[in-house]
């Protein structure tokens, strides 16, 4: 059983358009998050949520919008996207929002052309 | 200047070599944390440390937090241990070592 997915793995668009990434955690987790991989492989947060309320909003453009509908589901959705959005983004989990040990999903591979 | 560096950046080994991969912080941090990038993408939570050394398998974690260092060692490295390895702290406060990225030759 997959503990953390996101969909989908890779995503194509071209500039301009509007998309969303979806998460699912089946870990019973309270806390959720979305972290940005650029090209070089940097790791950065962009929002954290802890059972449905946005407790992380890190300098991220207002395009970048999360929602969580349940404490399981933490999807990201992007408007008028731009070149520099194409990166990898994780979504992950973790027990609660104490810093403790996160498990993390697949990454969806977003590429804007 | 990144307040997780990691050392070195990149890594090149025999198999059956011990490695060490280093990382010091300039921030207050709870606890420290080591993940592993697999070429393929995926990332895992090898190693959560507060304080001391843990173990598991081939891979020890230790830290120091009077000095604000931490080292994953790799003992009878394999080729299957060839990753990204990153440092990282999570809490009220995010912060990411650059990764190391190692690859270890049949």
């Amino acid at each position: 059983d997959t503990a953390v997915s996101q969909t989908p793995k890779y995503l194509v668009t071209q500039m301009g358009n509007d998309k969303s990434i979806k998460c699912e955690q089946n870990l019973g987790h309270d806390t959720m998050y979305w972290y940005k991989q650029d090209s070089k492989k940097f790791l950065k947060i962009m929002f954290s949520y802890n059972n449905k309320e946005l407790i992380i909003n890190e300098t991220v453009p207002n395009r970048f919008s999360p929602k969580s509908p349940d404490k399981a589901h933490l999807n990201l959705h992007i408007n008028s996207l731009e070149l520099g959005d194409s990166a990898v983004y994780f979504c992950a989990s973790s027990p609660d929002r104490a810093g403790g040990t996160q498990y993390f999903g697949p990454g969806t591979r977003l590429t804007v052309l | 200047k990144n307040e997780v560096e990691q050392s070195p950046q990149n890594l090149t080994a025999q198999e059956g070599e011990f490695i060490t991969i280093n990382c010091s912080y300039s921030v207050g941090i709870s606890a420290l944390h080591w993940l592993q990038q697999h070429p393929g993408g995926g990332i895992v939570s090898l190693f959560m440390l507060s304080s001391g050394k843990k173990k598991h398998g081939r891979l020890i974690a230790t830290i120091n937090i009077q000095e604000k260092h931490s080292s994953l060692h790799i003992t009878a490295s394999h080729p299957r241990d060839s990753a990204v390895y990153i440092c990282a702290s999570f809490g009220n406060q995010f912060y990411f070592g650059t990764g190391t990225s190692l690859t270890v030759i049949p």
